[in-house]
């Protein structure tokens, strides 16, 4: 079962440009993670959020959590050709981390 | 040089067969996990083990089966009662109460 819903599906902007994403979630959570994935492969881990935290950065990206609205959002600024990837959104839930379906992000020269 | 591999990369089966994915980690953590993924869709768990000896079934684990008879170790077979096989396989592990998950590079099945 999904718990955490990327938006949108699909994001394409210039080089350069700075690219929002939103997750959101069903239900109460106590962290929220973000990770990558480049075609083809594996996922890598970006950035945890506590559920009593409201912002994070991390070099190019700012992670924002909305406990009140279900939601958080990921920034990445400053796009370069190698942030094209898929993004996930991961929540927690008993002993396990549930994955949403991803947006996926293209960056045009 | 740490981490968790998976083998093979590309993995052909005709129908009706069983096949195993391989998954090893030397990051000695405790935890290790199987998700499927299919064609624009997010990570669906299959099977987990937070401990050496012990798994649990995740949201899709029918038609499927693994073993943990060793830390490092957590292969997962597909069995000819898996529906529809053909997918992206993903292999991850965690520290015991941790969060981060560290993934493998995959394994690609078609079923043919």
């Amino acid at each position: 079962s999904q718990q955490g819903e990327e938006d949108p599906q699909a994001l394409s902007i210039q080089e350069g440009e700075n690219a929002t994403m939103n997750c959101s979630y069903k239900t109460s959570i106590n962290n929220l993670q973000w990770y990558r994935q480049n075609s083809g492969r594996g996922l890598v881990h970006l950035i945890l959020i506590r559920s009593n935290e409201r912002e994070k950065h991390s070099g190019r990206l700012r992670v924002t959590l909305d406990t009140s609205k279900k939601s958080s959002s990921l920034l990445i600024t400053a796009s370069r050709a190698a942030d094209t990837a898929s993004y996930f959104c991961a929540t927690d839930r008993d002993d396990k981390i549930i994955f949403g379906k991803g947006t996926r992000l293209h960056i045009l020269p | 040089d740490g981490g968790i591999t998976q083998s093979p990369k590309y993995l052909f089966r005709k129908e009706g067969q069983n096949v195993t994915l391989s998954c090893e980690q030397n990051l000695n953590h405790d935890a290790m996990y199987w998700y499927r993924q299919d064609p624009g869709q997010g990570l669906r768990l299959i099977y987990y083990s937070q401990i050496v000896n012990d798994f649990q079934k995740g949201d899709i684990a029918e038609g499927y089966s693994v073993s943990r008879e060793k830390k490092e170790s957590f292969p997962l077979t597909v069995t000819s009662a898996q529906k529809n096989p053909t997918a992206f396989y993903l292999c991850a592990s965690s520290m015991s109460g941790g969060l981060e998950q560290f993934f493998g590079p995959g394994t690609r099945l078609t079923v043919l």
